[in-house]
């Protein structure tokens, strides 16, 4: 089954802080992986993906095809980027498969 | 562009009452998506389309209908609401690189 885990809920951090959001994915052949990023009270953005292997607001992700882990890094954390954040990956089909997402809690 | 805009921001609903959800999206996008929202669960698709005329179903499609009678418009229905339907809706449309592109949710709560 194509699954997605993402095991923390809620993520608490201080400004400045190293943050990693950590994802794992069920094996099922190459998924492209997305991270979606969900602002108080905005709608779901995309963030970054893996195929750009770009760096967005400072957050990278490496692709871990060993461990099945698609982890956000932010090496400083800041406050604007208390948000809640969805791992998804896309497996050659029709749609996403979310995570069930971690809330990021930037404390100043 | 708009983008994706859905129709109404918020309803209250009493059981057994329906409603029609409307998602309007102007990129020309073939794929559209529901998704609930609801706290520790995630998003979890409803029904799917991938073009006019024709629908699928998601994770949760029970108590739920879709119609994508436009490429534009992707409705979704309730016959008969529920308590356990109380949710965050949000539609989404995929764009190039499989990106989804999301509207501003319509929170529904059925009393």
């Amino acid at each position: 089954a194509q699954r997605v885990t993402q095991p923390e809920k809620l993520l608490s951090v201080f400004k400045g802080a190293p943050v990693e959001l950590k994802c794992n994915y069920s094996y099922s052949g190459s998924p492209e992986l997305f991270w979606y990023v969900q602002y108080s009270r905005q709608r779901l953005q995309l963030l970054l993906r893996h195929i750009s292997r770009e760096s967005i607001k400072g957050f990278t992700a490496d692709l871990n095809k060993g461990e099945t882990s698609f982890h956000l890094k932010k090496p400083f954390a800041q406050e604007e980027d208390s948000a809640m954040y969805y791992c998804a990956p896309h497996y050659n089909t029709d749609k996403l498969i979310f995570g069930t997402g971690t809330r990021l809690q930037v404390f100043p | 562009n708009a983008g994706v805009t859905q129709t109404p921001k918020f309803r209250v609903l009493k059981t057994g009452q329906s409603m029609t959800l409307l998602c309007a999206q102007d990129m020309n996008h073939e794929y559209m998506y529901w998704y609930r929202q609801d706290p520790g669960m995630g998003l979890r698709l409803i029904h799917y389309s991938v073009g006019e005329g024709t629908t699928a179903k998601g994770e949760v499609p029970d108590g739920y209908n879709v119609s994508r009678l436009k490429k534009q418009n992707f409705l979704l229905g309730l016959e008969s609401a529920a308590p356990s339907q109380t949710s965050v809706y949000f539609c989404a449309s995929r764009g190039p690189l499989e990106t989804q592109y999301f509207g501003p949710g319509t929170r529904l709560l059925v009393l």
